[in-house]
């Protein structure tokens, strides 16, 4: 079964400082990897995916994650943050053999102090 | 496109009453999913329809939640006799058919049970 564990529940960091939140997951087969980003109040938005390919991939607002298949982790990282990336962050998993299901990790709560 | 909507976007019920959730999909999406996240957490899987079938159920799902898509467009969520723990936010998504197709969220339905 897969699962997914995001290493730190909160990240303090300053403004325009870089910034990386970790992910790791478990599977035994073929995984699709997601990073979503959730404003107080809202739904998930899809900051960007690993499918397939080129194991770095760029999302929006600057984003962009590594797939590293031996350490089965999908970090997310961007070099400059900016306040309004003050946000929860959910990295999820998919697996062929598990439907259509998403499973999340418990999430981490980036803060962005000016 | 106008993205996956919900209503209501906040419901406050005492408990012991039913409760029922609509979600209306991307348009030209087949697949529909109902997830719920409680405060602090990932959210979680609850069901999934392609078309107006309904192809899984998780465990979370008990006796007193049911889920319908009569004609494969708009789903309800109800859950009879609520509990104090079914607050929750109860969050939609629609894709394509496939395991690997992106999952848009709606903004998400807030249940309070008192």
């Amino acid at each position: 079964a897969q699962s997914v564990t995001q290493l730190d529940s909160q990240v303090p960091v300053f403004e325009e400082a870089p910034v990386e939140l970790r992910c790791n997951y478990s599977s035994s087969v073929s995984v699709y990897l997601f990073w979503y980003v959730q404003y107080p109040n809202q739904g998930l938005q899809l900051l960007l995916k690993y499918l397939s390919g080129s194991t770095l991939v760029k999302g929006i607002n600057g984003f962009e994650a590594e797939f590293n298949k031996s350490q089965t982790s999908f970090h997310l990282r961007k070099p400059s943050v900016h306040i309004s990336d003050t946000a929860e962050y959910f990295c999820a998993v998919t697996e062929e053999t598990s439907g259509s299901r998403l499973t999340f990790g418990e999430g981490t709560q980036l803060t962005v102090n000016p | 496109d106008t993205g996956v909507s919900q209503d209501p976007r906040h419901k406050i019920t005492k408990r012991g009453q039913n409760v029922t959730f609509r979600c209306d999909p991307i348009s030209e999406h087949n697949r529909l999913y109902w997830y719920r996240q409680t405060l602090g957490q990932g959210p979680e899987f609850l069901t999934y329809f392609q078309n107006e079938a309904q192809l899984e159920k998780s465990r979370l799902l008990s006796d007193r939640f049911s889920a319908e898509r009569p004609k494969g467009s708009f789903s309800t969520l109800e859950i009879q006799r609520t509990e104090q723990g079914d607050s929750a936010m109860y969050l939609c998504a629609s894709s394509y058919e496939g395991w690997q197709e992106t999952q848009y969220f709606g903004p998400g339905t807030r249940l309070l049970v008192l």
